[in-house]
């Protein structure tokens, strides 16, 4: 079951910072946070992931809250294309992951 | 990470019949996991193929209606049994070659059924 808990949408201006908030206030000590996007009619697309420290790979910026409950992915200069819906899962020492109902991303020109 | 294949792309099917969903991945990997995703909704796993073992399914799924195969290290397919309307769905195929990579997900099937 998904343990995660995003907002259904989101907007943001072309060129600007793009804030994706996830809450996982279950999460435990060994589980890591994942962050996917859906491009419509596409297969999910692996963006990010972290355990405890901040992360920032070519995509995106993952940033982790100290006690772990809560991250935020930043797209740091968004554009049309990052257009997409964003999903957070937690995953733990087992390999499943579960989807939760994600954040639809409309980026505006 | 992984290159997946996966086919049919789509299909348009006629209740009642069944169809078998193909995953070929370029390099060995332990572990396919089978979703679907119903219009306008997220991801739902349906199951985990391990190669040489039965597949072990999520509450609310069941072999007979969606039995997997996993006869080596790069292939599986899912089968659609007895579809109905409310199958019509996308099915993908997810794979983890590396775990610091997460999982690599195949372009799905899109299946209407009629």
């Amino acid at each position: 079951d998904a343990k995660t808990t995003q907002p259904p949408s989101m907007d943001c201006a072309e060129g600007r910072a793009a804030n994706l908030p996830c809450n996982h206030s279950t999460i435990s000590g060994n589980e890591y946070v994942y962050w996917y996007r859906q491009i419509h009619s596409q297969g999910p697309q692996y963006i990010i992931h972290g355990l405890k420290n901040n992360e920032t790979n070519e995509m995106a910026s993952l940033i982790i809250t100290e006690d772990r409950k809560s991250s935020t992915l930043i797209l740091p200069h968004a554009t049309l294309r990052d257009t997409a819906v964003y999903y957070c899962i937690v995953r733990g020492t087992g390999n499943q992951f579960y989807f939760g109902t994600g954040t639809s991303l409309t980026v505006i020109p | 990470s992984a290159v997946i294949s996966q086919k049919p792309s789509r299909d348009i099917c006629q209740r009642g019949t069944s169809l078998t969903i193909q995953c070929q991945v370029d390099s060995q990997v332990t572990m396919m996991f089978w979703y679907r995703q119903q219009p306008g909704q997220s991801l739902t796993l349906i199951a985990t193929a391990n190669q040489g073992s039965e597949a072990t399914y999520e509450s609310g799924f069941v072999i007979d209606k969606f039995p997997i195969s996993r006869p080596n290290l790069t292939f599986s397919t899912l089968t659609v049994s007895n579809m109905s309307p409310e199958d019509s769905s996308i099915y993908l195929c997810s794979v983890a070659v590396d775990r610091s990579y997460g999982y690599t997900f195949g372009s799905g099937t899109r299946l209407t059924v009629v």
